[in-house]
């Protein structure tokens, strides 16, 4: 059983578009919700993290929106650049646990 | 900088080998982790450990073991190879408590069972 869910699987965007990443969750005591950008050949790295106290986080071109009453929370690439290309995942983690519950991935290529 | 490395980028190994997949961090992180990535499916959890000689099964431990004697390397083995665990294996770590959520993955062994 998947515990967080991704869509879309796959995203093409022009370059400048807001492409849109959404995850859903059932399990109320998950504690902080991390997403991760995968480049080709390389190994996922954090990009953001919120926590479900808050509604939205930004970082540069990065922003989460986080919605606790319909478990969901999504996250918008602002002025996308054929940079930004790449792999994203969402996670979740469950109080005082040590391990992460990942999404499937989402590919996003954006065209120049 | 933060560092976690895999001992191998590309392995062909045959159906029915033992093989080893080490990872090494130099972050004195107390939690390692193994996955397997597939396409469509993710990052799925195989193992992982939280200090020196423990470990906890993740979401497909089956057809694989772990080794953690030293804090800073963390091994998966597989004990019979087979060619549905032809992957791509990918290793993380991750200081514990809070932070936890943070993890630090290498670089990955792309593995070829035939």
């Amino acid at each position: 059983q998947q515990q967080v869910k991704q869509s879309p699987q796959s995203l093409i965007v022009q370059k400048g578009g807001i492409p849109i990443i959404n995850c859903a969750y059932e399990n109320t005591a998950f504690d902080y919700f991390p997403w991760y950008q995968q480049f080709p050949g390389k190994g996922p790295a954090l990009l953001i993290a919120i926590r479900p106290d808050v509604s939205e986080k930004k970082e540069g071109r990065f922003t989460i929106s986080f919605n606790k009453s319909a478990k969901q929370f999504s996250l918008h690439i602002m002025d996308s650049q054929p940079g930004d290309s790449a792999t994203y995942f969402c996670a979740a983690r469950q109080t005082g646990a040590n391990n992460l519950f990942f999404g499937t991935g989402t590919r996003l290529t954006v065209i120049p | 900088d933060v560092k976690v490395t895999q001992s191998s980028r590309y392995l062909v190994k045959r159906t029915g080998e033992k093989v080893f997949l080490e990872c090494v961090q130099d972050m004195d992180h107390e939690n390692m982790f193994w996955y397997r990535q597939d396409p469509g499916l993710g990052l799925r959890l195989i193992y992982f450990s939280y200090d020196v000689k423990m470990k906890e099964k993740g979401d497909i431990p089956e057809g694989y073991s772990v080794s953690r004697e030293k804090k800073e390397r963390f091994s998966l083995i597989l004990e019979s190879a087979s060619t549905n665990q032809t992957s791509m294996y990918l290793c993380a770590s991750s200081l514990a408590g809070e932070l936890s959520y943070e993890q630090y993955f290498g670089p990955g062994t792309r593995l070829t069972v035939t």
